[in-house]
């Protein structure tokens, strides 16, 4: 059983569209994160959630916008998607305890926008 | 501006031998750090962990080093073996819930 899955993952979409993606989480993890991979393979956290109250929300523009319907969910909705929102964005989870095993993180859901 | 950074972005080690990946940062406010490994069309797996009250932390063949007055961190891993090949991703963090990454060094194990 796959412990962080993302879906889809490839996403091609026109610009200006609005597009989700989901990640779902089974290891019983308190925390979720979304995370962007940029054009030079730097993985930038873009919000958190824990126990499905936003922790973390960096300088992302308001067209990103999460939604934690359980602590097993973390979805991403992008409306008007522009060029430079292409990227790899990945999704983890983490214990909320540190001293555990880290993050662990979903395969990546590739989002080209043309 | 990046606070954790992997200067080399690739390596080239002869099975059996020692690889060496290095990484530094710029915070001296961090107090976690840990090395993933990333497989192509797959996410980061967690590798190992180092607090900065620790200079070393072993887990079989792989080892962090934590060098605080230098802001360095190192990934040995003895010996090599060719399905160690992969992306090694090093992140710091100065609160648990939020880490900053390298940018990665690609690692070739060669047979």
């Amino acid at each position: 059983d796959t412990a962080v899955s993302q879906t889809p993952k490839y996403l091609v979409t026109q610009m200006g569209n609005d597009k989700s993606i989901k990640c779902e989480q089974n290891l019983g993890h308190d925390t979720m994160y979304w995370y962007k991979q940029d054009s030079k393979k730097f993985l930038k956290i873009m919000f958190s959630y824990n126990n499905k109250e936003l922790i973390i929300n960096e300088t992302v523009p308001n067209r990103f916008s999460p939604k934690s319907p359980d602590k097993a969910h973390l979805n991403l909705h992008i409306n008007s998607l522009e060029l430079g929102d292409s990227a790899v964005y990945f999704c983890a989870s983490s214990p909320w305890n540190r001293d555990n095993y880290g993050y662990t993180f979903g395969s990546g859901t590739r989002l080209t926008v043309v | 501006d990046q606070q954790v950074k992997q200067n080399s972005p690739s390596l080239s080690v002869q099975e059996g031998r020692i690889s060496i990946l290095n990484c530094d940062y710029t915070n001296s406010m961090f107090d976690y750090f840990l090395w993933y490994k990333k497989y192509p069309a797959e996410g980061p797996t967690f590798l190992i962990s180092i607090s900065s009250i620790k200079d070393k932390n072993e887990d079989g063949r792989f080892t962090v080093f934590l060098n605080k007055s230098a802001k360095h961190l190192s990934l040995h891993i003895v010996p090599s073996q060719p399905g160690d090949s992969a992306v090694y991703f090093c992140a710091a963090s100065d609160n648990f819930n939020k880490f900053y990454f390298g940018s990665g060094t690609k690692l070739n194990v060669k047979p």
